[in-house]
């Protein structure tokens, strides 16, 4: 079935450090890509999305493109903030009824 | 906008005791879904509901129900609630259309089951 595998956290950076987070995907068609991020206490926000190969969704300085080639779609951000620091999660849409399928979530922690 | 909306935020309950989350989204989407959060397991699909009147199970239905009352509201029973069910819970909404197809969640349901 349809599978997302992203980077192991947590992850901790420093502030305007570039960030990578690696996302790649199982999917049969061609589903739409999104990373989803959530603050502490709070619920999922949408990020950013692709709905398409080699389309670029960007927000809040954060950029994913959708490379079917690789089945990737790696989060980066050039210069991360402390208010940066949360979990993120890369997600496709799978099956007829529009739900999600999550990789398992990266924690981000952006010292200052 | 309220979006989607939860309750309750918090809630402790004795193991074998019942109880609902209540969901509502007021914009119109014909998708609704719930989900449970656990360390490391990411997101996982309890049940979903397509349009009002249905309802069909995700990747962990077993020991939930769902009503889909109408198109706006969406709630998920537990009947005798066990500790394995301690999670964070997440409604969600779809518009599940040609104009949009995006996932909408609410702020989640803290659960503990002692």
């Amino acid at each position: 079935g349809d599978s997302v595998t992203q980077m192991e956290g947590p992850v901790t950076l420093s502030e305007e450090a570039f960030l990578t987070i690696n996302c790649t995907y199982t999917a049969t068609g061609y589903p739409s890509l999104f990373w989803y991020v959530q603050y502490p206490g709070e619920g999922l926000q949408l990020l950013l999305k692709a709905t398409k190969a080699d389309d670029k969704g960007s927000n809040k300085g954060f950029e994913a493109t959708y490379r079917k080639e690789t089945t990737s779609f790696h989060l980066e951000k050039g210069s991360v903030q402390v208010s940066d620091s949360a979990v993120y999660f890369c997600a496709l849409s799978g099956g007829s009824q529009g739900n999600l399928i999550f990789g398992k979530g990266t924690k981000l922690s952006v010292k200052p | 906008n309220a979006g989607v909306t939860q309750t309750p935020k918090f809630q402790v309950l004795k193991t074998g005791q019942s109880m609902t989350l209540q969901c509502a989204q007021d914009m119109n989407h014909n998708s609704m879904y719930w989900y449970r959060q656990d360390p490391g397991m990411g997101l996982r699909l309890i049940y979903y509901s397509a349009s009002e009147g249905t309802t069909d199970k995700g990747e962990v239905p077993n020991g939930y129900n769902v009503s889909r009352l109408n198109k706006r509201e969406f709630s998920l029973r537990l009947e005798s609630a066990a500790p394995s069910q301690t999670s964070v819970y997440f409604c969600a909404s779809n518009p599940k259309t040609s104009a949009g197809n995006t996932i909408y969640f609410g702020e989640g349901s803290w659960l503990t089951v002692v």
